[in-house]
């Protein structure tokens, strides 16, 4: 069965913390995203990288930054947490080979910043 | 910005059907595709449309008009498990494979 998997499904970190969030993926898919989730606002790109190394800006960017030295592994850090960051993180894989590029989620992490 | 509206709450009786709407004003387009999410789990692909039409794929069908800029997912027989959200997503161009998500629409079946 195919899998993005994420590190925690649950954080709960202080403001000016430092945050790191893991997603690996099994598919051996080029494309990886970082999304996050709110209430009323639906989806919301942050990164994406299509390339081992590779990194472009989504729409929201600012507060965080990203790194993919590995196919399978696409990182989400937060360098210095701030209570506006609280939210669902969600990471998904594709495929260009894949009819349409449909996108593969992970559950998720939930990260709580007081 | 991309603009992709869907109504945020549907409530809808087990057995009944439910029509769930998405309009989108985007820069671009090359496909139109529906997410279901439960609470607390991962989206999952429902259906992709890219051509003007109907496509079926059980008790769910997914409608695409691409000079309104209007696409609806259709639900029959609905169930119980069918309580989800309903995420409305638009693809820009070919060679970008990041998607623009609509808010989401949650859908209540109740007995």
């Amino acid at each position: 069965d195919v899998k993005v998997t994420q590190s925690s499904r649950y954080l709960v970190k202080r403001t000016g913390e430092k945050v790191f969030l893991e997603c690996v993926q099994d598919m051996d898919h080029e494309n990886m995203f970082w999304y996050r989730q709110d209430p009323g606002l639906g989806l919301r790109l942050i990164y994406f990288s299509y390339d081992v190394k590779m990194k472009e800006k989504g729409d929201i960017p600012e507060g965080y930054s990203v790194s993919r030295e590995k196919k399978e592994r696409f990182s989400l850090i937060l360098e210095s947490a701030s209570t506006n960051q609280t939210s669902m993180y969600l990471c998904a894989s594709s495929s260009p080979g894949l009819v349409g590029g449909e996108l593969f989620f992970g559950e998720g992490s939930r990260l709580t910043v007081l | 910005g991309q603009n992709i509206d869907q109504p945020t709450e549907m409530t809808a009786t087990e057995g009944a059907i439910v029509q769930i709407n998405c309009t989108y004003q985007t820069s671009g387009f090359n496909g139109l595709f529906w997410y279901q999410q439960h609470a607390g789990e991962a989206p999952t692909f429902l259906s992709y449309n890219v051509l003007d039409g109907l496509e079926e794929k059980g008790r769910f069908s997914s409608f695409l008009s691409r000079s309104k800029g209007y696409s609806y997912l259709l639900l029959k027989e609905l169930q119980m498990k069918d309580s989800a959200s309903y995420l409305c997503a638009v693809r820009l161009r070919s060679n970008d494979y990041k998607l623009s998500f609509g808010a989401g629409t949650t859908v209540t079946v109740r007995a």
